[in-house]
């Protein structure tokens, strides 16, 4: 069970080139989740998708789409990268089940994060 | 609006001694509560979580945290810090009527526990 996973760790991209950050997950969970991690900022949710073929916008969702495949995956994508987004790019998945059954249920899962640098 | 607030940016602590890491919220009804731990250059890891039932909830790592419902707070605690958790803290809301699983998360606090 890999849980969740991102490609690629790094990037360093120019302004004006797009790119997109995968995930995935092994976990059957329905939810997912996109957040950027700014110092001082916590995480802020980018987009989600509660289940699979919908997706909705989160806090700061200027600048990026997102594409939920499968699923599985849920992709997120910059069409013309700024240096605004310089940040910290994580993915979760969100536990099945309600209440107190189960350790996943209602837990979001993370993955290991993708650094991405806009020169 | 749903917020969450961790009013120390860095809690420094000597190895042996209690920890504290305070976190309050503001969300109307009653949330679920999550605290994560994010070692360097590494996801967020789950702690603990209060859904419902005892206040105090205890999780991984020796870490409990007590849920405060009159001041809205639900502090973080180990009764002797090691060197190994420090680390960067960051306490979540979610709201307890939403289907979406969407968290609120606070800035975060960087413990330090020295030898």
């Amino acid at each position: 069970n890999a849980g969740v996973t991102q490609t690629p760790k790094f990037q360093v991209l120019k302004t004006g080139q797009s790119m997109t950050l995968q995930c995935a997950q092994d976990m059957n969970h329905n939810s997912m989740y996109w957040y950027r991690q700014d110092p001082g900022m916590g995480l802020r949710l980018i987009y989600y998708s509660a289940s699979e073929g919908t997706t909705d916008k989160g806090e700061v969702p200027n600048g990026y789409n997102v594409s939920r495949l499968n699923k599985r995956e849920f992709s997120l994508r910059l069409e013309s990268a700024a240096p605004s987004q310089t940040s910290v790019y994580f993915c979760a998945s969100l536990g099945v089940g309600r209440g107190t059954s189960g350790r996943g249920a209602d837990t979001q899962y993370f993955g290991p994060g993708t650094r991405l640098t806009v020169l | 609006a749903q917020s969450v607030a961790q009013p120390e940016d860095q809690v420094n602590v000597a190895e042996g001694n209690p920890l504290t890491v305070k976190c309050t919220y503001s969300v109307s009804g009653n949330p679920y509560l999550f605290w994560y731990v994010q070692y360097p250059n590494r996801g967020l890891q789950f702690l603990l979580k209060y859904i419902t039932g005892d206040n105090l909830v205890k999780g991984s790592y020796g870490f409990e945290a007590e849920f405060n419902k009159s001041q809205t707070s639900f502090h973080l605690k180990k009764p002797s810090a090691l060197v190994s958790d420090s680390a960067l803290y960051f306490c979540a809301v979610r709201d307890r009527g939403s289907n979406t699983g969407k968290l609120i998360f606070g800035q975060g606090t960087t413990l330090q526990v020295k030898p």
